[in-house]
């Protein structure tokens, strides 16, 4: 159980286009996701928490008009890339909190999607 | 959440037991010590955890220092497969504040 999914898996926009990337919790309920930016031979970089019904929580220098994040539903949250450039060329990642985890330390355990390529020319 | 350092790369023959240690001496009470992975152009990948104890599962093994403030993945019979980043995290296992926050990590290379 705890799947994640994301969708698309890659995409490649023009520069100057919104893309809209997915993630989908697909067996259980979560109320709070995170998205990721990852470059190149770089590690995982948070971008914003995201909290079903609310706001999504930036983190610091992250452009929140940029990067639009939309968590209606306890099973769905997604990330539009607005006016995109080459410089937002990146592995966007999602991950997802279950809560009520079966042993101590994995309360609120997140699970990772697998990813999203995208390119931007 | 403390800060952790690991070493930037290891290699480990295939079939022998890849040992990753983390450094996290900053460490408080109340915070727990986990391993993800990341094989390339995937998501991370979780593999285990623990407090104070040593732990194991399907994965690995968790060997946690008596004064927590160092810790080793142990990996038994490493595999090519088992190649992979390999992110060292502490931090305190409640709702709010679940931010992960992710280092430099270590490249494990399997080799055949």
């Amino acid at each position: 159980g705890a799947v994640v999914s994301q969708h698309p898996s890659r995409v490649i926009c023009k520069s100057g286009t919104s893309v809209k990337i997915e993630c989908r919790s697909l067996d259980f309920q979560a109320t709070t996701m995170f998205w990721y930016r990852q470059f190149p031979k770089q590690s995982l970089m948070l971008m914003a928490t995201s909290n079903e019904g609310s706001k999504a929580t930036y983190e610091q220098g992250v452009e929140k008009d940029k990067f639009l994040i939309n968590h209606a539903s306890l099973t769905l949250s997604t990330l539009t890339v607005t006016s995109a450039h080459p410089e937002d060329s990146s592995f966007y990642i999602c991950s997802a909190i279950r809560s009520g985890g079966a042993s101590p330390g994995r309360l609120y355990e997140q699970y990772f999607g697998p990813g999203t390529r995208l390119t931007v020319t | 959440d403390a800060k952790t350092t690991q070493p930037t790369s290891m290699d480990c023959a295939e079939g022998r037991a890849a040992n990753l240690p983390c450094n996290h001496s900053t460490i408080s009470g109340n915070e727990y010590v986990y391993w993800y992975r990341q094989i390339h152009s995937q998501g991370p990948q979780y593999i285990i955890h623990g407090l104070k104890n040593n732990e194991t599962n399907e994965m690995a093994s968790l060997i946690i220092t008596e004064d927590r403030k160092s810790s080793t993945l142990i990996l038994p019979h490493a595999t090519l497969r088992d190649t992979a980043v390999y992110y060292c995290i502490v931090r305190v296992a409640t709702m709010y504040g679940n931010k992960l926050v992710f280092g430099a990590g270590t490249i494990l290379r399997v080799k055949s």
